[in-house]
């Protein structure tokens, strides 16, 4: 069974900081690996999308890498806004999609 | 914009009602999810379908229907709805094949009193 971790749960950074967010899986046969953002009590906003034959995925200040054959990805936002306070999550697909618990991000001004 | 519309963002019921949650998407998407995210349990896969009239049970079917008649349209019943059932359900799709992603509803607020 798929095993999804993110380190660390929660993280406080001011303003202008860059984040670094972990994501591990414990099985690397993986179709691709997806990064997702929620704000209180709504859905999931699709981030970025990595094929399992790609190393990265790019878009904006937002940078997302993928070894897969250590099972591990990670999420670089740089030059953090109060705007992105949220929970980011990590999924990973195979059949099925599995998901990491999530950071909980506050970004303060 | 694509998209995926949970029909209801806040629900109440009560104990012992039959509850339908719908979803519909509108990009032709092959595949259709059910989960539900509780604090502390993250999200966890209720039903999923692969075509129209499938159905593949995910994680936690118990006390859960699932119903695809038409191939935009997905919805979970629940037979008869328990307090244990109140949680946030978000839908999702996602088309055929290892290269694409997900995309989900806003997520619809059940609670059962």
């Amino acid at each position: 069974k798929q095993e999804v971790t993110q380190i660390p749960a929660a993280l406080s950074v001011p303003e202008g900081e860059n984040l670094v967010l972990n994501c591990s899986f414990t099985d690397s046969a993986i179709y691709n690996l997806q990064w997702f953002r929620q704000d209180p009590g709504k859905g999931l906003t699709s981030l970025l999308l990595i094929q399992s034959s790609q190393r990265e995925q790019t878009s904006g200040r937002l940078n997302a890498s993928l070894d897969k054959s250590s099972g591990r990805s990670t999420l670089y936002i740089a030059a953090s806004q109060p705007g992105d306070s949220a929970t980011y999550l990590c999924a990973v697909s195979d059949y099925k999609l599995s998901f990491g618990a999530g950071t909980t991000v506050t970004v303060r001004a | 914009d694509v998209k995926v519309t949970q029909s209801s963002r806040y629900l109440v019921k009560r104990t012992g009602e039959k509850v339908f949650l719908e979803c519909v998407q509108d990009m032709d998407h092959e595949n259709m999810f059910w989960y539900r995210q509780d604090p502390g349990l993250g999200l966890r896969l209720i039903y999923f379908s692969y075509d129209v009239k499938m159905k593949e049970k995910g994680d936690i079917p118990e006390g859960y229907s699932v119903s695809r008649e038409k191939k935009e349209r997905f919805s979970l019943i629940l037979e008869s709805a328990s307090t244990n059932q109140t949680s946030m359900y978000l839908c999702a799709s996602s088309k055929q094949g290892e290269d694409y992603g997900y995309t989900f509803g806003s997520g619809t607020r059940l609670t059962v009193v």
